[in-house]
This record gives C-alpha cells, structure tokens and sequence, in this order.
C-alpha cells in the first residue's frame, strides 16, 4: 500500500521567509512524487515532480522540493515566501514505472498562511 | 494553455437519482481519472482509463459507479443512484503518459440531498 503523511495542517510564516511544508511518504518501489496546490474553489494545480535524476526538483512559482531517500521525504520548499502563495498543499505518491499503480495518493493536505 | 474542463461546476440531486459528470480532458492525454474530495477530508482516488477501458478502480468505485469515454474528446463519471454520502467535489484529470504528471480539472460540486 501506499501512503503520504503531511504531518503540519497549517504553516505560517511571515512574507520574505523561507517556508517548508513537509511531505513524508510509504511506497513500494521506487517512488514517483508531486506537490499540488489548491486554490478557494479551485482544482489542484501542478507545482513539482521527482521521477528520477536530481533530488532537488524545481518547480513553479520558485518552489522546490527534496528527495531524501534515506529518510522517506519530500518537503517542500520556498526561499522566499508570498502572501499570494497562501493556499492549501498537497503532496502525492505513485508507485513508480509502468506497472505500477497509477492512482495518486494523496496527504490530507497543508495550509500555508503567509503573513504580511 | 491547454487545461481540463468540468461540467457542471456544481450539481444539485435527490438521494437515488442518476448523475453524469463531465469532463473533457486534454486533447493528447491518454491517461484518465477520476478523484473525489469529501469536505475537509483527503483526495481519493476512484478510477483511470486507459484505451478505453478501465486499469485501476478503487474500493470506493463500486458497482453504482461507472466511466465511459463516449467520443474522441468527452470523459464522463455515471452516478446510477446516488447516495448522501456521494456529496463530494469530483475531480476528473488527464496525463499524457504514465510518468507524467496529472493535470487537473475545476472539479464539480456534488451535492445529495
């Protein structure tokens, strides 16, 4: 089975700080992760990937997230934070390759509030 | 920008009446899913469809529910009696391939009353 913990359900942080939203995460083989954010009444949009290559993955928006292996990871991070970055965040899971699941697995969800 | 369109945005039904969710994926994906949000609670996934047919379902996509691709273009999520407990945002996505990421639809707003 596949599984993905977020263990924060808010994070604050001040506008101009680094953020971390934190992602951890169960799967059998290799793992194909991502971070999706969401909007008021809106879908999921598509922040970042690791598939395979760099454990550090940039994405939009300048986010990026890293790939600790060892430690089971993904979190995500911002070197400076925007108030327009509030939102609530979803990292994913999916058994990596072709003949894996291809169903996401999703955490229950972050929200980052960036204070003015 | 190419993007996942969802119809209606929002839908309003009595408890045993059948709904049909739309969905039109991104025209050169071939991968399709459907995911559903209950207030408050994680996504879950429901189902993908691939060459037309189904490859994955998950233990919530019971025999009440079905998914067709009935043209080149539409994907839809058939309802046959809904239940109170069906009340959810339905999320429909596409990919292009298996290693890529999904891209998402506006979601629809299930409501069983």
């Amino acid at each position: 089975a596949q599984s993905v913990a977020q263990p924060e359900d808010q994070v604050n942080v001040a506008e101009g700080n680094p953020l971390t939203v934190k992602c951890t995460y169960s799967v059998s083989g290799n793992p194909y992760l991502f971070w999706y954010v969401q909007y008021p009444n809106r879908g999921l949009q598509f922040l970042l990937k690791y598939i395979t290559g760099d454990n550090l993955v940039k994405g939009s928006y300048g986010f990026e997230a890293e790939f600790n292996k060892s430690q089971t990871s993904f979190h995500l991070k911002k070197p400076s934070a925007l108030v327009s970055d509030s939102a609530l965040y979803f990292c994913a899971v999916r058994t990596g390759g072709d003949t894996g699941r291809r169903a996401l697995t999703f955490g229950s969800g972050t929200r980052l509030q960036v204070q003015p | 920008e190419p993007e996942v369109t969802q119809t209606p945005s929002h839908q309003v039904t009595q408890m045993g009446q059948e709904v049909i969710l739309r969905c039109v994926p991104i025209s050169n994906h071939l991968y399709f899913y459907w995911y559903r949000q209950i207030l408050g609670q994680k996504v879950e996934f429901l189902v993908s469809f691939y060459n037309n047919e189904i490859s994955e379902k998950s233990e919530i996509f019971d025999d009440q529910f079905s998914v067709e691709r009935p043209d080149g273009s539409n994907f839809t999520l058939k309802i046959r009696s809904t239940k109170l407990e069906d009340s959810a945002m339905y999320f429909c996505a596409s990919s292009e391939a298996l290693t890529n990421e999904q891209f998402f639809g506006p979601g629809t707003r299930l409501t069983v009353l």
